[in-house]
């Protein structure tokens, strides 16, 4: 158990929808990162929260959005849902203070139909 | 950001000792090196985190030669549940970079 947890589960929503997928963060971290993972390849990095702010990036487009609350918890919205949003979205929390140490959750399988 | 390259598939037998190498050629200084372990429709989840030389606990031992160009993680005596995914990590800044990772196959 990491005490990373992110909900729902499970999510099927249908193509031009909109979703948004929960994560709270381990106690005593401060930091927020979040992956999609297709089946078959490893995570891909979508962006990074730090105290409140977006901290960094990856290769996805604006339609991937997110926020950080004070309490560290975190939400991904994605809007516009397209086929190949079909994926497992991970959360990991992690702090500069233990060494950059990732910690997942166990993932958001999200099917868009 | 440090490439990361992994063998895609390894098997191994029940009791066995596996190694699994990795090469990240570009590693910059302040990197460390870091592998997680992942089963099917889980989050991955930490095994061992190094700089250079050796480093060991409970479930691992990762080795990093001294221009730090590859590492090999240790895993000693495998059983079936060590079937999974292993990915070797470069940690440098905000950003951590997956590769496809090494699918170890653990036979009886």
């Amino acid at each position: 158990e990491t005490g990373v947890t992110q909900s729902p589960t499970h999510l099927i929503k249908t193509r031009g929808q909109q979703v948004t997928l929960r994560c709270s963060s381990q106690s005593g971290h401060n930091t927020v990162s979040w992956y999609q993972q297709a089946l078959g390849q490893g995570p891909q990095f979508i962006f990074q929260y730090y105290r409140e702010e977006e901290n960094g990036r990856g290769n996805f487009p604006p339609r991937f959005s997110g926020l950080q609350f004070p309490n560290y918890s975190s939400e991904l919205n994605v809007n516009a849902l397209e086929l190949d949003d079909s994926a497992l979205y991970l959360c990991a929390s992690s702090s500069k203070e233990v060494g950059e140490k990732l910690f997942f959750g166990s993932g958001t399988q999200l099917s868009v139909l | 950001l440090a490439k990361t390259t992994q063998p895609i598939s390894m098997d191994s037998y029940e009791g066995q000792e596996v190694n699994i190498t990795c090469s990240h050629n570009n590693i910059a200084t302040n990197d460390y090196i870091t592998w997680y372990q992942q089963f099917p429709s889980q989050g991955p989840r930490f095994i061992i985190q190094g700089y250079k030389t050796k480093v060991t606990n409970e479930v691992a031992s990762l080795f990093i030669p001294a221009d730090r160009k590859s590492s090999t993680l240790s895993l000693p005596r495998v059983s079936l549940s060590d079937t999974a995914v292993y990915y070797c990590l470069v940690i440098g800044g905000f950003k951590t970079i997956f590769g496809a990772g090494t699918r170890l196959f653990v036979k009886a």
